[in-house]
């Protein structure tokens, strides 16, 4: 089973729909990042959480808010859908106490605003 | 604002070559990561390299981190198709960058062909 799973894989939605893409992980590590990545662009920070109560904007955050449920869920939501947030999204996972930061990746949302 | 230059952009080439890409920046990192991602996928941390100076091999895969820690280049020798995918440099900052969120290059897309 895979570490990190983003639900769902894809999404076609109309502009100004509300959406909720979900994040799990079972590697319980405490850190949790949404990226999102656009052709040219390269990976760009939306959020980042460092555990349940503590959550952070990023580069990118506008447009989107987050909720970290449980150490292992993180959603992202985008309030009112437009189609410049068409775009690959990524949830990220990584531990506190390495000293790399490394990050480990899910498998991504295409999301598609029409 | 620290950034990560990778170039190329893009590398077409034929089975058998050897290729090397480069992730510059003008910022200290504490340690830079490689990923590579396949179409459709999250990406998958390849290496962390954390001293100056240091290099790693993974099978046909040489890391080099520069010894003022601010660039690294990846040499893949003998490249097979299988080795085709976007590689994306990251770097921590020096001290921890935002707490240990990583910078990411926008990648070097590469394509070998049988």
């Amino acid at each position: 089973d895979a570490d990190v799973t983003q639900t769902p894989r894809n999404r076609i939605t109309k502009t100004g729909k509300r959406i909720m893409l979900e994040c799990s992980q079972t590697k319980g590590h405490d850190r949790m990042y949404w990226y999102r990545q656009d052709p040219g662009l390269g990976l760009r920070l939306i959020y980042y959480s460092f555990d349940v109560k503590d959550i952070n904007k990023g580069e990118i955050s506008d447009g989107y808010s987050v909720s970290r449920q449980a150490q292992a869920k993180f959603s992202l939501s985008l309030e009112s859908a437009i189609p410049n947030q068409t775009a690959l999204y990524f949830c990220a996972t990584s531990e506190r106490r390495t000293v790399g930061y490394e990050q480990f990746f899910g498998p991504g949302t295409r999301l598609t605003v029409l | 604002t620290q950034l990560l230059e990778q170039s190329p952009q893009f590398l077409s080439i034929q089975e058998g070559e050897n290729l090397t890409v480069y992730c510059n920046s003008s910022s200290v990192f504490s340690s830079l990561q490689w990923y590579r991602q396949e179409p459709g996928e999250g990406p998958v941390l390849l290496v962390t390299v954390v001293t100056g100076g240091e290099v790693k091999k993974l099978k046909r895969l040489t890391f080099q981190f520069g010894d003022a820690r601010k660039d690294s280049s990846l040499h893949i020798t003998a490249a097979q198709p299988g080795d085709t995918g976007l590689y994306l440099c990251a770097g921590a900052g020096r001290y921890g960058g935002s707490q240990g969120n990583l910078i990411f290059g926008k990648g070097t897309k590469l394509s070998v062909k049988p």
